[in-house]
């Protein structure tokens, strides 16, 4: 079965970096798009970045763009997501999610909190 | 950007009751690329209806989408209390962004 996990969530520092994983395995992950959405606490969703099955295209939210890069290693099932230069509205639980058009799988997030 | 404005913010009802849930879209969306999902407390978002009306795997038949264009709606025919959750409309088509729209609470 199609299983999806984030790591590399925790408390960084403002202006600090951090490198999110994200896992996958039970479908051909070189295959499919991917996303991250994140999810401040007790708000909504909100998408950050996406990638293309070959990492030939990649998109960012206005919020993160220049501050955070979305790749992946296809021969390792993994996207990353490297924060840098975060802010304290950066903390929230990061998910990533793969992409069918719609958002079909979802991990189970990994939470980030920025603070000093 | 497209914006999805969802409504009503919160719905309060009960078991057994219909549920109607509103997503209006700033822009046409294309190819009703519009999906539904639920989420509860601590949980990860679940995936209920892609393309606008398109039930994803093992949802029940309670749930059910429509609207095309900038309209779209979710309807829960009957509640049951597992279904006492946030839900968000997700626009997927055409260019980056992709959108969520803020939410709507349904609650007891």
């Amino acid at each position: 079965q199609v299983q999806v996990v984030e790591s590399g969530g925790g408390v960084v520092q403002p202006g600090g970096s951090l490198r999110l994983s994200c896992e996958v395995s039970g479908f051909t992950f070189s295959s499919h798009g991917m996303h991250w959405v994140r999810q401040a606490p007790g708000k909504g969703l909100e998408w950050v970045a996406v990638i293309w099955f070959d990492g030939s295209k990649k998109y960012y939210a206005d919020s993160v763009r220049g501050r955070f890069t979305i790749s992946r290693d296809n021969s390792k099932n993994t996207l990353y997501l490297q924060m840098n230069n975060v802010r304290a509205e950066d903390t929230a639980v990061y998910y990533c999610a793969r992409a069918s058009g719609h958002f079909d799988y979802w991990g189970q997030g990994t939470l980030v909190t920025v603070s000093s | 950007e497209i914006v999805l404005t969802q409504s009503p913010g919160t719905l309060s009802l009960s078991p057994g009751e219909r549920a109607t849930l509103s997503c209006r879209a700033s822009q046409f969306v294309t190819s009703r690329f519009l999906a539904w999902y639920q989420q509860k407390p601590g949980q990860t978002p679940r995936l209920l209806i892609y393309g606008a009306s398109t039930r994803a795997t093992g949802i029940p038949d309670r749930f059910s989408g429509s609207g095309s264009g900038t309209d779209f709606t979710l309807t829960i025919s009957r509640l049951e209390p597992e279904d006492f959750a946030v839900y968000y409309c997700l626009q997927y088509g055409g260019s980056p962004p992709w959108t969520f729209g803020q939410g709507t609470k349904v609650e007891i």
